[in-house]
């Protein structure tokens, strides 16, 4: 049962460009909901992280939008840069990063 | 990576053998995990401790097991039952922060 559906699989966008990933969630318990970053042979990595009391979160060029009805968030890169060409995952968790549920990925790639 | 080491990189097993992954932490976090990487399956939780000599399956603990006697060691054996155990290792640790992962073993069966 996958309980975090993630899309797209893969996203080709220009430099500049800004890429919108998309996460849905089943499980109304869920309240913690994080984005990770991967590198090819690396671990993914904390990109941010959003609770659903608040509707968007932004660090630097990262934004997290939240639609708490919708059971669904994303992950839009504002002025998207070649080295943010990564894998991106959406995860979801009950009680704060316990077990987290991951999405499949979106393979992304910013051509300059 | 971030005080999480995977050994080795990677590993190669043959049919039949066990093989054991490493997973070592400075980081002082309780609660560590093992996921598994499959190309376009993202991550699925195998094995998973919340506190030393106490762990729990994951969603696909079949083929594989643990053990938890340090705090700061979390090793992972896929045994001959896991036919398929080529992929990708991550080690994680948690804590209020989130996760941290290790940089992980690339397992190949020849």
């Amino acid at each position: 049962q996958q309980q975090v559906k993630q899309s797209p699989q893969s996203l080709i966008v220009q430099k500049g460009g800004i890429p919108i990933i998309n996460c849905a969630y089943e499980n109304t318990a869920f309240d913690y909901f994080p984005w990770y970053q991967q590198f090819p042979g690396k671990g993914p990595a904390l990109l941010i992280a959003i609770r659903p009391d608040v509707s968007e979160k932004k660090e630097g060029r990262f934004t997290i939008s939240f639609n708490k009805s919708a059971k669904q968030f994303s992950l839009h890169i504002m002025d998207s840069q070649p080295g943010d060409s990564a894998t991106y995952f959406c995860a979801a968790a009950m009680e704060y990063g316990n077990k987290l549920v991951f999405g499949a990925g979106t393979i992304l790639r910013v051509k300059s | 990576d971030g005080g999480i080491t995977q050994s080795p990189k990677y590993l190669f097993r043959k049919e039949g053998q066990n093989v054991t992954l490493s997973c070592e932490q400075n980081l002082n976090h309780d609660a560590m995990y093992w996921y598994r990487q499959d190309p376009g399956q993202g991550l699925r939780l195998i094995y998973y401790s919340q506190i030393v000599n106490d762990f729990q399956k994951g969603d696909i603990a079949e083929g594989y097991s643990v053990s938890r006697e340090k705090k700061e060691s979390f090793p992972l054996t896929v045994t001959s039952a896991q036919k398929n155990p080529t992929a990708f290792y991550l080690c994680a640790t948690q804590s209020n922060y989130g996760y941290t992962f290790g940089s992980g073993t690339r397992l190949t069966v020849v």
